[in-house]
């Protein structure tokens, strides 16, 4: 079966530090897609990156840069400079492309941005 | 600017009342979601649909249910609200079951308290 794993439950940094979020999956499919999103203390969640399985070319928007390691199952997440308004819970996502009837959310970490 | 609407944003209710949740996307999205979330929790699954007049049930078993009358609307009705019912209900669509090219398109959710 499909599973996400977001082993840091919570996570403070002071403003301006780098900090990264860590994501491991499991699948049986050798087809599927990755995603990260941000839920703020608004409640919304809000789309960042989606990778498909034969791309581990990684990416860089702005500040966050995104991992992808097939090796090691890993779609890790950074943030470069943090700021106060990252604080936010953010999600690790996995479907699968032939199996997958739906996404699989991992627990969530929280990230708290310190001033 | 939202593509997918949830109404009420809040809503407080007392023991035994009967509710429908609103739910209404504007992207002509056949796939239809609704996830249970507390505050910063994990995300469950509890009702999906693939299109007009489907509708399963998710991985958390839910005493809600949900119809697909039309491609842009997904109502969640709970025929008698209890305590263990309150929560935040997030509303989702998708171009595909993976996804599609933005993932999940979430509502901005409804939190909802029952006294």
């Amino acid at each position: 079966a499909q599973k996400v794993t977001q082993a840091q439950t919570e996570i403070s940094v002071v403003e301006k530090e780098d900090v990264t979020l860590d994501c491991v999956y499991e699948t049986r499919d050798t087809t599927y897609y990755l995603f990260w999103y941000k839920q703020p203390p608004s409640g919304e969640l809000v789309f960042l990156i989606r990778r498909n399985s034969f791309d581990e070319q990684n990416e860089i928007s702005g500040r966050y840069s995104w991992n992808f390691q097939k090796s090691t199952s890993s779609f890790n997440f950074t943030i470069t400079a943090s700021q106060v308004v990252d604080s936010a819970v953010y999600f690790c996502a996995l479907s699968e492309g032939n199996y997958g009837q739906n996404f699989v959310f991992g627990p969530g970490t929280r990230l708290s941005v310190l001033p | 600017e939202a593509d997918i609407y949830q109404t009420p944003r809040y809503l407080v209710i007392g023991t035994g009342k009967k509710i429908t949740l609103e739910c209404s996307q504007t992207m002509g999205h056949d796939k239809m979601y609704w996830y249970q979330q507390d505050p910063g929790m994990e995300l469950h699954l509890i009702h999906y649909s693939y299109g007009v007049n489907s509708t399963e049930k998710g991985d958390l078993s839910s005493e809600s249910t949900v119809s697909r009358i039309r491609t842009e609307h997904f109502p969640l009705t709970l025929e008698s609200a209890r305590p263990s019912h309150t929560s935040q209900y997030l509303c989702a669509s998708s171009e595909h079951l993976t996804g599609g090219r933005y993932g999940y398109t979430f509502g901005s959710g409804t939190r909802l308290t029952v006294v």
